[in-house]
């Protein structure tokens, strides 16, 4: 199956900084990739949904502006946690598909999660 | 109340002994019906996709079913290994006005025990 990565897989930073965490798809192109959020022993949470060149669409309750999204590419997402806090640390996970016109694809791989931990 | 139920939440087995695993949903109309597994700490990885025209799909020791009538799926696995334990996610993608919505079961978590 097709490839998504994540970087970084684990990151420790301080309240209030901000911490980037990237999702690339290696080998198609993914004109929609995905950003969730999993708690411990809890399933994923749909975070976002970005396609490519456009503002990604929130699920209601997620803060936009602390979550930043961008897809810039089509191999490539970034989700900024700005202003982190305790409370922000999660394990944050994308998936990536490759759509074909009108044709849902079936689909989706899941990167292998980043691991945030805010002091 | 979920749109995708899990059964059970947690089940311990012996190593090589078969399970099964249950999905109900009440998603409608619906696309496509997905199990993936996810091991502690990884990302979900893919173990079958069928739609609705479709009965059963196997990938080695996982066989998944799905009755479309009744609105449920079941992951049997064969023969059980060790590595197996894992949480185990039943993911249903349904049309709904505008498009598509995918939501996820909460999963049932495996432990196979030596």
């Amino acid at each position: 199956g097709a490839v998504v990565s994540q970087h970084p897989s684990r990151v420790i930073c301080k309240s209030g900084t901000s911490v980037k965490i990237e999702c690339r798809s290696l080998d198609f192109q993914a004109t929609t990739m995905f950003w969730y959020r999993q708690f411990p022993k809890k399933s994923l949470m749909l975070m976002a949904t970005s396609n490519e060149g456009s503002k990604a669409t929130y699920e209601q309750g997620v803060e936009k502006d602390k979550f930043l999204i961008n897809h810039a590419s089509l191999t490539l997402s970034t989700l900024t946690v700005t202003s982190a806090h305790p409370e922000d640390s999660s394990f944050y996970i994308c998936s990536a598909r490759e759509d074909a016109g009108t044709r849902d694809s079936m689909e989706q791989f899941f990167g292998p999660g980043t691991r945030l931990t805010v002091l | 109340k979920n749109q995708v139920e899990q059964s059970p939440q947690s089940l311990i087995i012996l190593e090589g002994k078969n399970c099964t695993l249950q999905c109900n949903y009440t998603v409608s109309p619906f696309s496509n019906l997905r199990w993936y597994k996810q091991d502690t700490g990884r990302g979900p990885v893919s173990l079958t996709i069928m739609t609705f025209s479709e009965n059963t799909k196997s990938n080695g020791r996982y066989t998944a079913t799905l009755d479309a009538d009744t609105k449920q799926s079941s992951l049997h696995i064969t023969a059980s290994q060790l590595s197996d334990s894992a949480s185990y996610i039943c993911v249903v993608r349904g049309y709904y006005t505008g498009g598509f919505k995918t939501i996820f079961g909460a999963g049932t978590r495996l432990f196979v025990k030596a």
